[in-house]
């Protein structure tokens, strides 16, 4: 089981809007702006699309958008594309002992 | 081009060592906190260990404490990570990821993967 809880699939058509969670505790998504988000396609490496909770590296469609609600944090990809198809992580930056960071076990984005 | 090539993987039995390599290119090597980051088949993501831009601070992820040690020589832009006694469950694609310069522990740069595997 994966430390930050994300749901393992979610599904809409082209043109929608979709909110991917991440759930975590006070020691890492609620305790400060160190949040990320990756995309990876199939086979390849992921890709950084959102740091520091809400912030988009250049080259990153604003589709992309990020926010944070006390232990828990959002992707939303609004305008959905069929290349957005893809697996989703959060990640966060821990306090606790174990690692510096958590990732989440992600989430499967289908298109249909 | 900013490019990030990792090698060293392959085949190993259990009880094993391998050492794993990342060379970089197109970027400032030395400005970087790097990390290592896996994937197991068919799973999510685990972050294994990072070290500061001049090798003074590493981090591991406490499961992987004692048997991995992360490296880097800055004179080859090069990243390491030795792995030792390793197990089935360190099968994996590892990846070697740049930190961001804006802020720490987001992966803005990532390798294309070498794929261990550990055979039992």
């Amino acid at each position: 089981q994966s430390a930050l809880t994300q749901p393992a699939s979610v599904s809409a058509s082209p043109g929608q809007s979709i909110t991917i969670s991440c759930s975590g505790s006070s020691s890492d998504v609620g305790g400060h702006k160190y949040v990320s988000w990756y995309q990876q396609h199939p086979g390849r490496a992921p890709k950084l699309i959102i740091y520091d909770v809400s912030n988009r590296p250049s080259g990153v469609s604003n589709r992309f958008s990020g926010s944070k609600s006390g232990n828990t944090a959002s992707l939303t990809i609004s305008g959905l594309q069929p290349e957005d198809e893809a697996d989703y992580y959060c990640g966060s930056y821990s306090s606790s002992t174990t690692s510096r960071v958590l990732f989440g076990g992600g989430t499967k984005l289908t298109v249909l | 081009e900013v490019q990030l090539i990792e090698s060293g993987g392959g085949l190993v039995q259990s009880g094993g060592s391998l050492r794993l390599s990342c060379e970089a290119s197109g970027f400032t090597f030395s400005d970087y906190w790097l990390s290592w980051v896996r994937q197991a088949p068919g799973k999510g993501l685990e972050w294994v260990a990072n070290i500061r831009q001049d090798g003074g601070d590493k981090y591991y992820v406490d499961s992987l404490r004692g048997r991995f040690t992360i490296s880097r020589d800055n004179s080859k832009n090069s990243l390491y990570l030795q792995m030792n006694s390793l197990r089935a469950e360190d099968t994996a694609v590892y990846y070697c990821a740049t930190e961001s310069a804006r802020t720490p522990l987001a992966f803005d740069m990532w390798g294309q993967g070498t794929m261990v595997t550990v055979s039992s």
